[in-house]
């Protein structure tokens, strides 16, 4: 199994809201990212877990808050966000130690209202 | 810092020509270096990777890509486009064991004519 899941594939929320997107793997792996791409941009780095634990948080609002519950796992809790959050919001997964190519998942895109 | 570039941002090729794409890297080291295809609305799909060895890298669908260290380059090759091909192409650079953290270049629109 290589594959990454995201869900939703879809989702619309307004400013006041409280939602979770969630990305699951069964590869093994024990790096697992969120990655923010907006339109016709490439995809940017928002957080890395490493084994279970935050390793890098590239400076992301706090309306966005990230957990893995375990090594599969990974949810982006999503709070108050602004419209100018709308994006694909990318899950990957790679090897332990950073040893190897990272694999994505389809993505959520995001509609905040 | 590191950095990735692609100087096209689109390109058009008709079907059954060749295709390459470029991309330029600056790293401190040879950094690990991917390319990456992505149809609208989807996430991305690995074609190819360098680590080391071989400079010349066999991917998925055909691709292939060379490495070039003197011109801090790593070009995707197809001899043969197929009208399946038109897609968004990321190149992408990694630090040594942070293959997930990457730096992704601009993207390269292809679009395929008939």
């Amino acid at each position: 199994d290589t594959e990454v899941t995201q869900t939703p594939k879809h989702l619309v929320m307004g400013m006041t809201n409280k939602k979770s997107l969630k990305c699951e793997q069964h590869m093994g792996h024990r790096a697992m990212y969120w990655y923010k791409q907006k339109a016709k941009k490439p995809p940017e780095l928002m957080f890395v877990y490493s084994y279970e634990k935050l390793s890098i948080n590239e400076s992301v609002p706090s309306r966005f808050s990230p957990e893995c519950p375990n090594s599969s796992l990974l949810n982006l809790h999503l709070h108050a966000l602004q419209p100018e959050d709308s994006a694909l919001y990318l899950c990957a997964s790679s090897p332990p130690g950073g040893l190897g190519e990272a694999f994505f998942g389809q993505g959520t895109r995001l509609t905040v209202v | 810092a590191q950095s990735v570039t692609q100087p096209d941002i689109h390109i058009t090729v008709s079907e059954g020509a060749s295709l390459e794409l470029r991309c330029n890297y600056s790293y401190g080291a040879t950094p690990y270096l991917f390319w990456y295809v992505q149809s609208p609305g989807q996430g991305l799909q690995l074609l190819l990777k360098y680590f080391s060895g071989d400079t010349l890298v066999q991917g998925i669908k055909g691709f292939e890509a060379e490495f070039k260290r003197s011109q801090s380059s790593f070009n995707l090759r197809k001899p043969s486009v197929h009208w399946s091909d038109a897609a968004e192409y990321f190149c992408a650079g990694a630090r040594y064991n942070q293959g997930g953290k990457l730096i992704f270049g601009q993207g390269t629109e292809l679009s395929v004519k008939p």
